[in-house]
């Protein structure tokens, strides 16, 4: 079984600081692990994606994450925040080979001037 | 690009109604799957198919049931719904094999039930 724990419920940063979003999780197999981004009344949309290639994955809007998995974390970060980043962050992971997707409950980043 | 509709981004129904929410993608992925989403809950898998006619439950199954006729379509029908089923619902889909599990979310349907 998987699961994913995000550490924090909401993040509030300033604008041009950098974004911390915390991410554990715990799988039985070597996992796929995304991370999803949803601006408000709008879908879900992929930021970024681990498959078991390099550690350091590069998305999109300069996001970024590590995949450790001594420390069984996929934290993602941004050097420096922008007000449109403010939005909820969903932290995903998928066991190798199967479709399923086991979300975390999502962590809210505010932005602020 | 993938898109993934839905036929309706709010919904108002009442109690014991039954209740039908559709979801069509235009790019051909076998898989299709159903989530509701809650404040502070993240996304729950309530159904999800890898082909047609075939389906499989997910974490959160029970109050619902869906129908997979049509490669491109896939429907959430709420037999008798319930006020504890007012939530966003969310479709899905994804390709078996290439993309390692990567799912293309619709906009979400709003359902409140009265």
């Amino acid at each position: 079984a998987q699961s994913v724990t995000q550490l924090d419920s909401h993040v509030s940063v300033s604008e041009g600081t950098p974004v911390l979003l915390r991410c554990n999780y715990s799988s039985s197999y070597s996992p796929s692990l995304f991370w999803y981004v949803q601006h408000p009344n709008k879908g879900l949309q992929l930021l970024l994606k681990y498959t078991s290639a390099a550690t350091l994955v590069k998305g999109i809007n300069g996001f970024e994450a590590e995949f450790k998995k001594s420390e069984t974390s996929f934290h993602l970060t941004k050097p420096s925040a922008h007000m449109s980043d403010a939005a909820e962050y969903f932290c995903v992971v998928s066991p190798s080979g199967y479709s399923t997707l086991t979300f975390g409950k999502g962590t809210m980043l505010l932005v602020s001037p | 690009d993938v898109k993934v509709t839905q036929s309706s981004r709010y919904l108002v129904k009442r109690t014991g109604e039954k209740v039908f929410l559709e979801c069509v993608q235009d790019m051909d992925h076998e898989n299709m799957f159903w989530y509701r989403q809650d404040p502070g809950l993240g996304l729950r898998l309530i159904y999800f198919s890898y082909d047609v006619k075939m389906k499989e439950k997910g974490d959160i199954p029970e109050g619902y049931s869906v129908s997979r006729e049509k490669k491109e379509r896939f429907s959430l029908i709420l037999e008798s719904a319930s006020t504890n089923q007012t939530s966003m619902y969310l479709c899905a889909s994804s390709r078996t094999s290439g993309s390692l599990g990567t799912q293309y979310f619709g906009p979400g349907t709003r359902l409140l039930v009265l």
